[in-house]
């Protein structure tokens, strides 16, 4: 089956600069890796996804980074803001029937 | 977007009793929905998926019989904790795609369930 690990496992940054975080997958045929933001307690939210027939996909501070022939994706935060501090998730898997496997998580936490 | 309700939000019970937790899809239908467990500082760790009309596919490790999954209509997936112990205190959440041509392989997530056992 799939496995995807995930790095670093902790992430401080200070308020305003960029923040990365790298995962790798093992599954050749997974084409869907998706990000997901979760807070203490709460289900995880979708912050930015990706398929395997796009290098790279923006949305305003967040972008994300895939690069099939060595199996990584990263998830790349710019202009990191307090409330960015939350625990982020990777995730990769194929579409229909599959479920998704998460990576182990980062806990980012942005310092003011 | 998709919406997925997840109940009961937690649940607290005393060890030998059972639980059952509900998921539904509100707005769309789900063929197939999947469960995920999480502990503490923990990763979301598949159990099992849950398939409308046919036995659940359970994940190693995963006890069939103390984990029951009925997956009866297209909107709703019940996970049942039978015979509950200290060692199941955890977050449950389900999830699943929508069914069909939309499938985009977005998966919506409920609420969660945070399950305490005495």
């Amino acid at each position: 089956g799939e496995n995807v690990e995930q790095h670093p496992s902790t992430l401080s940054v200070q308020e305003g600069d960029s923040a990365v975080i790298k995962c790798t997958y093992s599954d050749s045929a997974s084409n869907y890796f998706p990000w997901y933001k979760q807070e203490l307690g709460k289900r995880p939210q979708l912050i930015i996804d990706i398929r395997s027939n796009v290098g790279e996909k923006k949305d305003q501070r967040i972008a994300v980074t895939l690069n099939k022939t060595a199996k990584h994706f990263s998830l790349h935060i710019t202009e990191t803001q307090p409330e960015d501090s939350a625990v982020y998730f990777c995730a990769a898997s194929g579409t229909g029937r599959r479920a998704l496997t998460f990576g182990s998580g980062t806990r980012l936490q942005v310092q003011p | 977007g998709a919406v997925v309700s997840q109940h009961p939000s937690w649940v607290i019970c005393k060890s030998g009793t059972s639980v059952k937790i509900e998921c539904r899809s509100l707005d769309f239908q789900a063929t197939t929905m999947f469960w995920y467990r999480q502990f503490p500082k923990q990763s979301l760790m598949l159990m099992a998926t849950s398939n409308e009309g046919s036995k659940a596919t359970y994940e190693q490790g995963v006890e069939k019989d103390k984990f029951l999954i009925n997956h009866a209509s297209l909107t709703l997936s019940t996970l049942t904790v039978t015979s509950a112990h200290p060692e199941d205190s955890s977050f449950y959440i389900c999830s699943a795609r929508i069914a069909g041509g939309q499938n985009t392989g977005e998966l919506f997530f409920g609420e969660g369930s945070r399950l305490t056992v005495l």
